[in-house]
């Protein structure tokens, strides 16, 4: 059964700084891997979706990379800013047999940046 | 815009009362999902449709039920609702081939009384 995981649960960090989050997966027979941003009381939304063949895909400040061999993806973001303070969810899922590609979700990390 | 949209955002129930969530999708998308999302619990899978005309229960099916009304929607149904349904619950979609990753709606927010 693949899981999840994502450490820490919770970073405070100075403005400006450069981070990573971290996420691995007890399956390395994913499909694809989906990096999600929520603020507070509201929905999901698409940062990066990394596919099976991809290793890395970049937007903007943001930079995800993706090692099936070890079960890791990492999000960096590069010189952060107050306005980057939410929660980070990373979900895989698995090869498309049956075609359901059912989505497994990390417990997230929220992150605050102080300015 | 292009997505998936929820109706109602906001919503409460007296315990045993019934209601269903609305989602409607405008990317031709072939499979459609439900998940909750708990404090502490992540989201979990509560159903999901594959394809127009299939659906299937995923992690936490127990007290709800689905249709997949056509290839747009997909609507999640309590019959008797129950406090331990209270929770944002939030509709997504994706591709054939998932080439284009999820898309989730912006959620509903129950509270069962």
């Amino acid at each position: 059964k693949q899981e999840v995981t994502q450490i820490p649960a919770a970073l405070s960090v100075p403005e400006g700084e450069n981070l990573v989050l971290n996420c691995s997966f007890t399956d390395s027979a994913i499909y694809n891997l989906q990096w999600f941003r929520q603020d507070p009381g509201k929905g999901l939304t698409s940062l990066l979706l990394i596919q099976s063949s991809q290793r890395e895909q970049t937007s903007g400040r943001l930079n995800a990379s993706l090692d099936k061999s070890s079960g890791r993806s990492t999000l960096y973001i590069a010189a952060s800013q107050p306005g980057d303070s939410a929660t980070y969810l990373c979900a895989a899922y698995p090869p498309l047999s049956g075609n359901t590609g059912k989505l497994i979700f990390g417990q997230g990390t929220t992150l605050q940046v102080k300015p | 815009n292009a997505g998936v949209t929820q109706t109602p955002k906001f919503q409460v129930l007296k315990t045993g009362q019934s209601m269903t969530l609305q989602c409607a999708q405008d990317m031709n998308h072939n499979s459609m999902y439900w998940y909750r999302q708990d404090p502490g619990m992540g989201l979990r899978l509560i159903y999901y449709s594959a394809s127009e005309g299939t659906t299937d229960k995923g992690e936490v099916p127990n007290g709800y039920n689905v249709s997949r009304l056509n290839k747009r929607e997909f609507s999640l149904r309590l019959e008797s609702a129950a406090p331990s349904q209270t929770s944002v619950y939030f509709c997504a979609s994706r591709d054939k081939q998932g080439r284009h990753g999820y898309t989730f709606g912006s959620g509903t927010r129950l509270t069962v009384v």
